[in-house]
């Protein structure tokens, strides 16, 4: 199984920032995706992080507020920029061979 | 579209007590993965199991069994002999096949069911 590891594991932020969240995996994966867990939900995909290449995203998420980047087959980068309260979540990104596995998660409260 | 229904938002048993909980899914691909996932008080998710579409056997991990049925569309979750420990949110979540591969692609999760094991 692979293991996964994010950077910052939480941050408090100031309306209007932005923030970039790391993800490392220990192991070469075919897939990196990037999901929102918002308070007491479920999660939502916000977009597949392709290898060399634009992420593609889901309904509801753009480029322009999610940039993502996957420079190789075991990192990715994920920004949350001009932060809102709404923002507020805890953002997990998963790799994927056979199984998928998440992250610890990075918990973002903006105030 | 896909979807994944959790009808049980919580379920509150007694330490010992069996449990089941229930995953009914919909999809239209005839290769597709369905995944529990749990996630306890501390947030991480953590990997319990994924089951292919064409691999209907029962499966078994210690206390925890799992029921996948095609002609009904479900995949439930028991978990035998309860445990405090087992207190957690519960995750179904249903993936269609990546690029044809056996890859495992975006995951559609549904709503969770909590549960509460008391002592």
């Amino acid at each position: 199984s692979a293991v996964i590891s994010q950077k910052p594991s939480r941050d408090i932020c100031q309306r209007g920032t932005s923030l970039t969240i790391q993800c490392q995996v220990d192991s070469q994966v075919t897939m990196m995706f990037w999901y929102r867990q918002q308070p007491g939900q479920s999660l939502t995909l916000i977009a597949t992080a392709n290898q060399g290449s634009e992420a593609t995203y889901e309904s509801g998420f753009v480029i322009d507020k999610f940039p993502i980047s996957r420079p190789n087959l075991t990192f990715s980068t994920l920004t949350v920029s001009n932060m809102s309260p709404e923002d507020s979540s805890i953002y997990l990104c998963s790799a994927s061979n056979n199984e998928q596995f998440f992250g610890p998660g990075t918990r973002l409260t903006v105030l | 579209a896909q979807k994944v229904t959790q009808a049980q938002t919580e379920i509150s048993v007694v330490e010992k007590e069996d449990v089941t909980l229930d995953c009914v899914y919909e999809t239209r691909d005839t290769t597709y993965y369905l995944f529990w996932y749990k996630q306890p008080p501390s947030g991480e998710l953590v990997f319990l199991i994924r089951r292919n579409s064409f691999d209907e056997q029962n499966e078994i991990s210690g206390r925890y069994s799992w029921n996948f049925q095609k002609s009904t569309s479900s995949f439930n979750f028991t978990i035998t002999a309860s445990q405090v420990v087992d207190s957690a949110v519960y995750f179904c979540a249903l993936s269609e096949a990546a690029h044809g591969s056996s890859n495992t692609g975006k995951l559609i999760f549904g709503q969770g069911t909590t549960l509460q094991v008391k002592p």
